[in-house]
């Protein structure tokens, strides 16, 4: 069964502290994507990455940072968390076959970030 | 560029009744478009997905969706709703061309189900 893991559901941080959201992919898949969830502006994409070490900004990168290191991992960094940051945070991957409308998005449960 | 536009941030049906969560997207090119849905606490799910194969798309669930080119819209619907429908939808397109495509998303309808 495919399988998308996020390291915690939720977390509260304080304003100002490194964040690490880590999440990880059991299907071998070459494409993974960071989303943010607000309520009233659905999913906006911050990063992605389409091999190891290889990254792409997304559609709102600033104040964000990743890091590949293995195919199966994807970590999320918040270099110095602020209150406008408390958001939920979803891990995606995809297979990366290249016919990206036939390919299914797979997505890990979701972290609920609250920064103080 | 292409988007997504979701009418209707809430929706309520009562039980038995019929759903439409309307979607209308903004393409030059026929799109690959999708549903997904996200039950509480959950990450999201995908019901459907139109990749010009046909024009009617059936999911899990019992949900289905129609591609209309000349309304440009792909508005998803089921017969007969039930409680455990509840949950949130989002109508997604493909961003981009060549390279590396990406999933843009609508900003979500939640759907009520009310007994």
């Amino acid at each position: 069964d495919v399988k998308v893991t996020q390291s915690s559901r939720y977390l509260v941080k304080r304003t100002g502290e490194k964040v690490f959201l880590e999440c990880v992919q059991d299907m071998d898949h070459e494409n993974m994507f960071w989303y943010r969830q607000d309520p009233g502006l659905g999913l906006r994409l911050i990063y992605f990455s389409y091999d190891v070490k290889m990254k792409e900004k997304g559609d709102i990168p600033e104040g964000y940072s990743v890091s590949r290191e293995k195919k199966e991992r994807f970590s999320l960094i918040l270099e110095s968390a602020s209150t406008n940051q408390t958001s939920m945070y979803l891990c995606a991957s995809r297979p990366g076959t290249g016919d990206v409308g036939r390919e299914t998005q797979y997505f890990g449960p979701g972290t609920r970030l609250l920064v103080l | 560029a292409q988007s997504v536009t979701q009418l209707g941030s809430h929706v309520s049906v009562s039980e038995g009744a019929l759903v439409l969560l309307r979607c209308n997207y903004s393409s030059s090119v026929p799109p690959y478009l999708f549903w997904y849905v996200q039950y509480p606490n959950q990450g999201l799910q995908l019901l459907l997905k139109y990749t010009s194969a046909a024009t009617l798309v059936k999911g899990i669930n019992g949900f289905e969706a129609e591609f209309k080119k000349s309304e440009t819209s792909f508005h998803l619907t089921k017969p007969s709703a039930h409680m455990s429908d509840a949950a949130e939808y989002f109508c997604a397109v493909i961003k981009g061309s060549g390279g590396y495509q990406k999933v843009t998303f609508g900003t979500g309808t939640k759907l009520q189900v009310i007994p």
